[in-house]
């Protein structure tokens, strides 16, 4: 295990179609963190997991976007109807949890979206 | 509300110049503060956390709650610090809150 990979790394989507991006964390890591960084910004926090359990959501996640985390081991990130205001690199990260060096976020490379 | 604050978008100082990336915060609560480095089609990665008090590739940085403010500081640039540096605010449990990242130009 070399770290967080996200699938697919770029997907060019129509507008008002559906899109599913995944994640898949650090082996040992419980938690799993999905951000989302548009141009010229810093990543902007989304949602996060503890095992399969999702415990916070931004209100930047609107109803047309929905997370899971079926067996607290990969994760998948779907928005429905795509606007172009979805156009975006999708982040993922994980790590441990507690307080410390050993609850550092890892990220992954990210998943770049374009909606035409 | 929680704020991360980077003033600076591009910064420019030629090879073994001091550098300082400035980081300002607001948070009402007890913040924890973190910087993220990303290279050239690389991800983006930790490069230290104040809570460890460390250098790390000669960076460091010190928290000023009285200032609000962890800026990011080496005393001697080198060409391979060239990249995006993200100051990231830890509020509450979870989430980070980042900035919107500083890219860094060390001139040969």
């Amino acid at each position: 295990d070399t770290g967080v990979s996200q699938d697919p790394r770029h997907k060019i989507t129509k507008r008002g179609q559906n899109v599913t991006f995944r994640c898949d964390p650090i082996s040992e890591h419980n938690r799993l963190y999905w951000y989302r960084q548009t141009l010229g910004q810093g990543p902007e926090f989304l949602t996060y997991f503890q095992n399969e359990a999702q415990l916070e959501k931004s209100r930047l996640l609107s109803d047309r976007f929905s997370a899971e985390r079926p067996k607290g081991s990969f994760s998948t990130l779907e928005i429905q109807r795509t606007e172009q205001g979805d156009s975006a690199m999708y982040l993922c990260a994980s790590s441990l949890s507690g307080t410390g060096s050993g609850a550092t976020q890892y990220f992954g490379p990210g998943t770049r979206l374009t909606v035409l | 509300a929680q704020r991360v604050t980077q003033p600076e978008k591009l910064l420019s100082v030629f090879k073994g110049a001091p550098v300082e990336l400035k980081c300002n915060y607001s948070y009402s609560g007890s913040p924890e503060l973190f910087w993220y480095v990303q290279y050239s089609r690389q991800r983006l990665q930790l490069l230290l956390r104040h809570i460890s008090r460390e250098s790390i590739k000669g960076f460091t940085a010190d928290l000023n709650k009285g200032e609000t403010s962890f800026h990011l500081k080496k005393p001697f640039a080198q060409e391979e610090d060239s990249a995006m540096y993200y100051c990231a605010l830890k509020a509450g449990a979870n989430n980070l809150f980042f900035g919107t990242g500083t890219r860094l130009t060390v001139i040969p």
